[in-house]
């Protein structure tokens, strides 16, 4: 069983819509996550860096950690088709050293 | 600063050849990432630099793979005898001490 699990999708919503990600994670020690949405052929981009458990809202996206499920999530408000891309959620037990990536789940906002 | 940039974008090379790739790091990050992804898949770790010292090092790095920071300012990623295998997409990443990475655009790495 793999340490990060993320839904593949892909998953399909139409313009305007809000978009729901998740991850669940099998280690308790994860307290670092991340959320990187990464378009074809290229480098994942940062969109969420969150500590702990809680909510953090930036713009359009608000990520949720429940580290008493060991469940995070990822909320995309008024979805665009530009949001059309692969999200990743990544993972750590510490800020510097490497984290544990998911294998990332593909959505596609419909005009 | 424009970021992680990394080079070749591309590259391709005939089986048992070496490659060597680029990292330059977002000047004033003092952590340094490699990472592999192959389609389909999540970045997996490789190893990471504080730094010029190598901390970890993951066991997917076999001893064809070697990886340097010198003076803690670029990284270089060399794959000797490369294999069919080693296709794939190398990502590196930096980091200042607050955390967060910032990744590149990645070297596609096809071995023919």
């Amino acid at each position: 069983q793999k340490e990060v699990e993320q839904d593949p999708g892909p998953l399909s919503v139409p313009e305007g819509a809000i978009v729901s990600l998740n991850c669940t994670y099998s280690n308790s020690a994860f307290q670092y996550f991340m959320w990187y949405r990464q378009y074809s052929r290229k480098g994942p981009e940062l969109l969420m860096y969150t500590y702990s458990s809680g909510n953090k809202e930036d713009g359009r996206f608000t990520a949720q950690v429940d580290k008493s499920s060991k469940y995070i999530s990822l909320f995309i408000r008024d979805s665009q088709p530009s949001d059309s891309a692969t999200y990743l959620c990544a993972m750590s037990s510490d800020s510097w050293g490497k984290f544990q990536f998911g294998a990332g789940t593909q959505v596609v906002v419909t005009p | 600063d424009t970021g992680v940039s990394q080079d070749p974008r591309h590259k391709i090379t005939k089986r048992g050849q070496n490659v060597t790739f680029r990292c330059d790091p977002i000047s004033e990050h003092n952590r340094l990432y490699w990472y592999r992804q192959t389609l389909g898949q999540g970045p997996e770790f490789l190893t990471y630099f504080q730094n010029e010292a190598q901390l970890e090092k993951s066991r997917l790095l076999s001893d064809r793979f070697s990886a340097e920071r010198p003076k803690g300012s670029f990284s270089t990623l060399e794959i000797q005898r490369t294999e069919q295998g080693d296709s794939a997409m190398y990502l590196c990443a930096s980091s200042p001490d607050s955390g967060g990475y910032t990744f590149g655009s990645g070297t596609r790495l096809t071995v023919v």
